[in-house]
This record gives C-alpha cells, structure tokens and sequence, in this order.
C-alpha cells in the first residue's frame, strides 16, 4: 500500500527565508508525486507533480521539489519565502490499480513578517 | 473555464439527520472525487467514478454514505443518518481521466453534526 508521511505539521519561517517542507513516500511501484497547497476555505491548488520525468520538478510561486529514490523522499522548497505562501501544504502520491491518490496529513506554513 | 462547483458551502445539522452534497466538475472530465477532510488531516478518497461507474468506494462508509453520478456529470453525495463524527470537509474534485491528468478541486463543502 502507498503513503505519505510529512515531517511537522506546523512550520514557521521568516518572510525572506528559505522554505523546506519534507515528504517521504512509500510505494511499490514508480510513483507519480504532488505537492498542493490549500488556502483557508478553499480546495487545494496544484503546486507541482513529478512524472519521472526530470528529478528536479518546478511549480507555480517559486516553489520546485526534488525527487530522491534512494531517501523516498520528495521535499519541497522556495529560496525566500513571501507573505501570501501561508498556507496549507499536502504532500501525495498516485498509484495502484485504481490510479489512487494518498494525501499527507499536510504542513502548515506560518510566515512571520 | 469553470471550475469545479459545489453547494452548498456551509452546513449544520443535527446527529441523526441526513444531508446531501451536490457537485458539478469541470466539463468534459470523466473522473470524478469526493474526498472527506477532517480538521487537522488530509483529504482522505471515500469515492471515485468514471463517467457514471463506480471506480473504488472501498473506503465509503456504505452503510450510511451514499454517492451517484447518474449521467456521468453532476454527483451527489448522501449521509444518512449523520454521526458526530462526519464532521468534516467534503471535497469534490475532477479529471480529465483515471491515469493522467491533474485533480482540479472544488472549495468544499463545511459540514458540522451537533
């Protein structure tokens, strides 16, 4: 069975500062990988995906994430980190015979002006 | 383009009552979601149809959840009855197809039980 685990629920970051929100996955086959963000109230946004293609995936507001199969890990981050990128983020992973998407329990992001 | 569209945003019932969710997807996407959120957790998949098959319900509580998409486009998703427990966000997304194609979400639907 696949899944998601995200390191820390609540990440607190100064506006300006690099933004590193970790996810490790666990799947039995070559995964395909989502980061999405949530915002209070609403659904959540695509931020990015890896499709094995390039292990280095760009998204939407600055952020990219990294793919490493040897640490099964797929973190996000951006290089400085601005006001409106508080938020919710979720981690997920897609696989399986149904093409079933598994969701982290999701980090929320505190940025201090 | 329209996104993916729910109703209502916000309700509150008592235990015991029942309560339905409508959802509208994006045009022309053949898959469709309901996901339950509850608060401080992520989205967690209860039903997933293709056009108007059940693709994997495996984890809908059958026994009080119900979901249809009869013409493969709008979907309701029924509690009956509601626990406290079913308190939550009920998400509806949709795609393209099964396989490929990116989850588009609608803003959700707020259900509180007393």
């Amino acid at each position: 069975a696949q899944s998601v685990t995200q390191l820390g629920s609540h990440v607190s970051v100064s506006e300006g500062a690099l933004v590193l929100l970790r996810c490790n996955y666990s799947s039995s086959v070559p995964p395909y990988l989502f980061w999405y963000v949530q915002y209070p109230n609403q659904g959540l946004q695509l931020l990015l995906k890896y499709t094995s293609a390039a292990t280095l995936v760009k998204g939407i507001n600055g952020f990219e994430a990294e793919f490493k199969k040897s640490e099964t890990s797929f973190h996000l981050t951006k290089p400085s980190a601005h006001m409106r990128d508080a938020a919710e983020y979720f981690c997920a992973v897609k696989g399986g015979g149904y093409q079933k998407v598994t969701f982290g329990t999701g980090t929320k992001l505190q940025v201090i002006p | 383009e329209a996104g993916v569209a729910q109703s209502p945003r916000y309700k509150i019932i008592e235990k015991r009552q029942s309560v339905a969710f409508w959802c509208n997807p994006i045009s022309g996407h053949a898959t469709l979601y309901w996901y339950q959120q509850i608060l401080g957790q992520g989205p967690k998949l209860l039903i997933q149809f293709q056009n108007n098959g059940v693709v994997d319900d495996s984890q809908l509580p059958k026994d009080r959840f119900s979901a249809e998409r009869l013409k493969g486009v709008d979907s309701t998703l029924k509690i009956q009855p509601a626990k406290l427990e079913d308190s939550a966000v009920y998400l509806c997304a949709s795609s393209l197809d099964l396989v490929n194609s990116e989850q588009f979400f609608g803003p959700g639907t707020r259900l509180t039980v007393l």
